[in-house]
């Protein structure tokens, strides 16, 4: 049990450009989600709190207003970049919480 | 969020030796979770410690949380190549369940 997905894995996009990244928790319901970044060779970051039904909440120093969150269901919270920049390029890890955090495979998103 | 200290932070030894890494900080968390990151995944979850001075065993892997929940250690013994990965703690606040990661220990076991 405890399973969570995240689509796509991996991605490739222009500069300027707007990426989604899903997250899905596939056997349990989540009302927290969480979304983190790792560079290589460093360890993970907190992004951002993904609340079902309520706006993210975001780290300090966290722009909201280009990494949109929005966490439709009790299942599923998405991440968009918006105008993506090679700076952009990392791992996005997404993670769900029932007790304990669970953490989806990844994604890496790398900017042109 | 909290700073957790983790140490070594990169850890090289022979298949059949111990090895103990450690996760240290000045906060006191509700619980503190161990992980295991492989190159391209997600951590998985290892063990989650809650109470001062537990002690948890997983086959080869021991962990402890101190009795003033502010640091922990996980002791391998007789580590195998299977063991090699990313090592990371994490300690989970009281308010929020925002967990606080340390700087993780890279941890290679030689065949």
């Amino acid at each position: 049990g405890a399973v969570v997905s995240q689509h796509p894995s991996r991605v490739i996009c222009k500069s300027g450009t707007s990426v989604k990244i899903e997250c899905r928790s596939l056997d349990f319901q989540a009302t927290t989600m969480f979304w983190y970044r790792q560079f290589p060779k460093q360890s993970l970051m907190l992004m951002a709190t993904s609340n079902e039904g309520s706006k993210a909440t975001y780290e300090q120093g966290v722009e909201k207003d280009k990494f949109l969150i929005n966490h439709a269901s009790l299942t599923l919270s998405t991440l968009t970049v918006t105008s993506a920049h090679p700076e952009d390029s990392s791992f996005y890890i997404c993670s769900a919480r029932v007790n304990e955090q669970f953490f989806g495979p990844g994604t890496r998103l790398t900017v042109l | 969020t909290q700073l957790l200290e983790q140490s070594p932070q990169f850890l090289s030894i022979q298949e059949g030796e111990n090895l103990t890494v450690y996760c240290n900080s000045s906060s006191v968390f509700s619980s503190l979770q161990w992980y295991r990151q492989e190159p391209g995944e997600g951590p998985v979850l290892l063990v989650t410690v809650v109470t001062g001075g537990e002690v948890k065993k997983l086959k080869r892997l021991t962990f402890q949380f101190g009795d003033a929940r502010k640091d922990s250690s996980l002791h391998i013994t007789a580590a195998q190549p299977g063991d090699t990965g990313l090592y990371l703690c994490a300690g989970e606040g009281s308010n929020d369940y925002k967990l606080s990661f340390g700087a993780g220990t890279t941890v290679t076991v030689r065949a």
